[in-house]
């Protein structure tokens, strides 16, 4: 079945503790992206990556690292988690468009529901 | 200025009626795509429908449709015969191609809360 993996679905960690969110996606698309969601603030995006070694910022980008090694695995990285990183992660992937005006969407994980206390 | 906005933060709907939650969006971009997620209380994020600029007609899947409108910049979403397991959130974004550096990014709006009555 395609899809993007993430793991933990749940997470509740204590400021400071360094701790990294995997995602995972089988269907060799390049583009893979981060995005938070908090209330009333729909959902924007951390990071994304277009390729192997080629990542950049997103709109939310402080606090969070990201690495794409392989072309399957995007894991988030929050060294120093705080108490305004809780929120509900998404992890996202497409293929790329080989014609000028055919545009993807995007496939998204189930979601980690990060807590920071 | 909000590049997609949805304006109605609640919608209530009988089950079998037919509901039209709103999107409009801003962009200079002639070349960009539209997306409807749905969002259930399970937290996961569902591809519905997509509308492209370029595309002439508007974009159905099963009971959903996209009344889609360039020049007022509008992407409604039309579900038909609504069903209890459509009360959830729904997010309506879009995908810049040239603007946003190769269209790297999903801008999405605050949402939709949707919930279907007997």
């Amino acid at each position: 079945e395609a899809q993007v993996t993430q793991n933990p679905r749940y997470l509740i960690t204590v400021t400071g503790k360094k701790l990294t969110v995997t995602c995972s996606q089988n269907m060799n698309h390049e583009y893979m992206s981060w995005y938070r969601q908090d209330p009333g603030l729909g959902l924007r995006q951390i990071y994304y990556s277009m390729n192997v070694e080629v990542t950049d910022k997103g709109d939310v980008p402080e606090g969070y690292k990201v690495s794409r090694k392989e072309k399957r695995n995007f894991p988030l990285i929050l060294e120093s988690p705080s108490p305004n990183q809780t929120s509900l992660y998404f992890c996202a992937s497409r293929k790329k468009a080989r014609q000028e005006k055919l545009l993807y969407g995007y496939t998204f994980g189930s979601g980690t529901r990060l807590t920071v206390v | 200025a909000q590049k997609i906005t949805q304006t109605q933060p609640g919608m209530f709907v009988q089950e079998k009626e037919a509901v039209t939650l709103d999107c409009t969006y801003d962009t200079s971009d002639p070349s960009y795509g539209l997306f409807w997620y749905k969002q259930p209380s399970s937290g996961e994020m569902i591809f519905l429908i997509y509308q492209g600029s370029y595309d002439q007609q508007n974009a159905t899947e099963g009971r959903y449709s996209l009344n889609f409108q360039k020049a007022r910049k509008s992407a409604n979403l039309v579900i038909s015969a609504s069903q209890l397991g459509d009360s959830a959130m729904y997010f309506c974004a879009m995908r810049e191609a040239i603007l946003t550096g190769g269209g790297n990014k999903l801008t999405f709006g605050t949402g939709t809360q949707l919930k279907v009555e007997l």
